[in-house]
């Protein structure tokens, strides 16, 4: 398998601009996660779905943040609009129900505001 | 967000040393307790999980987990240049994972 894909690997945007993040995850797995990670506050859960239906978002920070899976194959998270403090390495996580309990993490998309 | 506390480091030990990471965490109600290491500008990857008190050993890698204390350790034994990276502990309650801030491990040659 691929693994857990994730487009773009980098994005610099400016202040007030629209960033959409996107992830496909393992095939036949039922669990996405979407994470923030930063130096000052380490990986943090914004959300995640399970079969394709958002289970838990309160880790999502503010309005601005928006995520959809349209399907079982892809996922997009939202930035609108976009603030320098939403500067960050963004990664998405899959997981399949019985499993050991291992995340498989994509490569991360690093996100620079200006 | 359920918290799980790691010093940030950073942990120098000399090549061939034992290094020890620790972890403790809120949430009595977790039920799985992972390592995950991290490379400089890479994506986490699982080292060890460990669901019981205890230790539980995998060739250079130890985990031991006391529930009753919330503490979660990862050993690691003749550590190697190889080894720096940051480590992150992560616990899991059903089927949300949380992560600590990870320490920052350098081995020295």
């Amino acid at each position: 398998d691929a693994g857990v894909i994730q487009s773009p690997r980098h994005e610099v945007t400016e202040m007030g601009q629209e960033v959409t993040l996107r992830c496909k995850p393992i095939s036949g797995h039922d669990y996405l996660f979407w994470y923030r990670q930063t130096m000052m506050r380490g990986l943090e859960l914004l959300i995640y779905f399970n079969n394709n239906v958002p289970i838990d978002d309160s880790g999502m920070p503010e309005d601005r943040f928006s995520a959809k899976m349209p399907n079982a194959s892809f996922s997009t998270l939202k930035i609108q609009p976009s603030e320098p403090r939403d500067s960050a390495v963004y990664f998405c996580a899959s997981i399949m129900t019985g499993n050991t309990g291992e995340l498989f993490f994509g490569e991360g998309s690093r996100l620079t505001v200006l | 967000q359920k918290e799980v506390e790691q010093n940030s480091g950073p942990l120098s030990v000399p090549e061939g040393a034992i290094a020890s990471l620790n972890c403790t965490y809120s949430d009595r109600g977790s039920q799985s307790f992972f390592w995950y290491r991290q490379y400089s500008g890479k994506s986490p990857e699982l080292i060890m999980f460990i669901y019981s008190n205890g230790d539980k050993e995998d060739g250079r890698f130890t985990a031991q987990l006391n529930k009753a204390s919330q503490y979660v350790s990862l050993l690691i034994r003749d550590s190697q240049p190889s080894d720096s990276a940051t480590y992150l502990c992560a616990v899991n309650n059903g089927n949300q994972f949380y992560f600590g801030t990870g320490t920052s491990l350098t081995v020295i040659p």
